[in-house]
């Protein structure tokens, strides 16, 4: 059973490109979190998300960032025209519906350059 | 959202001791808490969880501590080795299945 994927590991983008992180979930998880964390800092939440549903999305800011977790593929973190402040390690977590046995197990993380 | 503290950003101790990391919660409704290590460059990892109708829970090395009465959670590590060494943080799972992190505790082992 692998655990959390993400990809890529490492991405390295200019200002005003896009920037877009995959998130593929456990098997068997049907949630989703999005985490930020920059150098030295904590974990920042971003957006949690079920299968076509966004359940939370207070952390994310209100603009440029989106995400999605469609019925099919993982879940996308989308980052539009980018700017150096969004250099950062992105990390997803999933976890199964509640009740059913209920960690959440974090992916390794994506790590943003904006150059 | 609620919000998940931890007391102190940085622990030193000395290899072979005991490391307790503490956290407090402000959710008096989280029904469930998990403790994650994160080493350098690496996505956090489960260590140890517990429910909210308990108040402590032993794994192997490790024991985690659960006050409701005053909202703390606490992480016991027993003979603490170099390999111990990481960033530590609480979770805490709100009625939601939403997860909040605490900043996070460096723990350093001295040889």
């Amino acid at each position: 059973n692998a655990g959390v994927m993400q990809n890529p590991r490492h991405l390295v983008r200019r200002r005003g490109q896009e920037a877009r992180l995959r998130c593929s979930p456990m098997k068997g998880h049907s949630h989703v979190y999005w985490y930020r964390q920059l150098p030295e800092e904590g974990l920042k939440f971003m957006v949690y998300l079920q299968k076509e549903n966004i359940i939370d999305e207070s952390g994310m800011p209100k603009e440029r960032f989106s995400a999605e977790f469609p019925k099919e593929g993982p879940s996308i973190l989308r980052i539009q025209q980018v700017v150096r402040g969004d250099s950062a390690a992105y990390f997803c977590a999933s976890s199964p519906p509640q009740g059913a046995g209920t960690e959440a197990f974090f992916g390794q993380g994506t790590r943003l350059t904006v150059v | 959202g609620e919000s998940v503290g931890l007391h102190l950003p940085t622990l030193s101790v000395q290899e072979g001791d005991n490391s307790i990391i503490n956290c407090a919660y402000s959710n008096s409704a989280s029904d469930y808490f998990i403790w994650y290590k994160q080493e350098s460059g690496k996505g956090p990892q489960f260590i140890i969880d517990i429910r909210s109708n308990m108040d402590k829970r032993q794994g192997q090395r490790v024991t985690v501590l659960l006050n409701k009465t005053v909202k703390h959670l606490s992480l016991q590590i027993a003979a603490t080795q170099p390999g111990d060494s990481a960033v530590y943080f609480c979770a805490e799972r709100d009625t939601g299945n939403q997860f909040y992190f605490g900043t996070g505790t460096s723990l350093t082992v001295i040889p």
